[in-house]
């Protein structure tokens, strides 16, 4: 069974440029998650999806990011315009949608986004 | 609100030698708890999970993890170091995102492994 797939895994983009990135979660999976690692911090949360619809997005850091995940499947994060800051690796993750907080959540290989 | 300190962002031990990786958590509700790895070049793999069963909890390759109320601690242990376990660990803790339990996770900081021959 394939695990998270994340695209592209890697990412040079000038600063005021778009980037999307994109994530296909495991196949039944209806919780989707991404995550982001800035250089020198933690992994930080940035938005839950149960099925289609954003059940948190408390973690998004400003307008410039926005998530979709259309028909329930597969999901996209755009930045745009993108900002030096926003530089670091994506994870995306998923897990079942069982209501428990103990579900593993699988994530994948991340997609390193650098903005010059 | 939940947080998670890993003490000591860099661990060196020899091949052969104990591995004790530390984390400590905060948490406003039962906490369920994770360590997971990063290879390089690879992504987060779950390295074990306590979700209020036992207390002591086995995971892959050998490790394992003892959860401990009273220190607020989940501490990360193999009793032999393989150089193949040299990756970056993370500790977490699930929280209860808006009144149900969809398992969003707030990270430590991480804790780089590196294995001496």
């Amino acid at each position: 069974e394939a695990g998270v797939t994340q695209f592209p895994s890697h990412s040079v983009i000038e600063k005021g440029q778009t980037v999307t990135l994109r994530c296909d979660p495991i196949s039944g999976h209806d919780n989707l998650y991404w995550y982001r690692r800035v250089m020198g911090k933690e992994i930080k949360f940035l938005l839950h999806f149960v099925k289609e619809s954003k059940q948190d997005e408390s973690g998004m850091p400003n307008n410039r990011f926005l998530a979709e995940r259309t028909g329930g499947t597969y999901s996209t994060l755009k930045v745009q315009p993108a900002e030096l800051e926003d530089s670091g690796v994506y994870f995306c993750a998923s897990s079942q949608l069982t209501g428990s907080r103990g579900n593993t959540i699988y994530f994948g290989e991340g997609s390193w986004l650098t903005v010059v | 609100a939940q947080s998670v300190t890993q003490l000591g962002s860099h661990v060196s031990v020899s091949e052969g030698a104990l591995v004790l990786l530390r984390c400590n958590y905060s948490s406003s509700v039962p906490p369920y708890l994770f360590w997971y790895v990063q290879y390089p070049n690879q992504g987060l793999q779950l390295l074990l999970k306590y979700t209020s069963a036992a207390t002591l909890v086995k995971g892959i390759n050998g490790f394992e993890a003892e959860f401990k109320k009273s220190e607020t601690s989940f501490h990360l242990t193999k009793p032999s170091a393989h150089m193949s376990d040299a990756a970056e660990y993370f500790c977490a803790v699930s929280s209860n995102a808006g009144g149900t339990s969809y398992g969003k996770l707030t990270f430590g900081q991480g804790t780089i492994l590196t294995v001496h021959p």
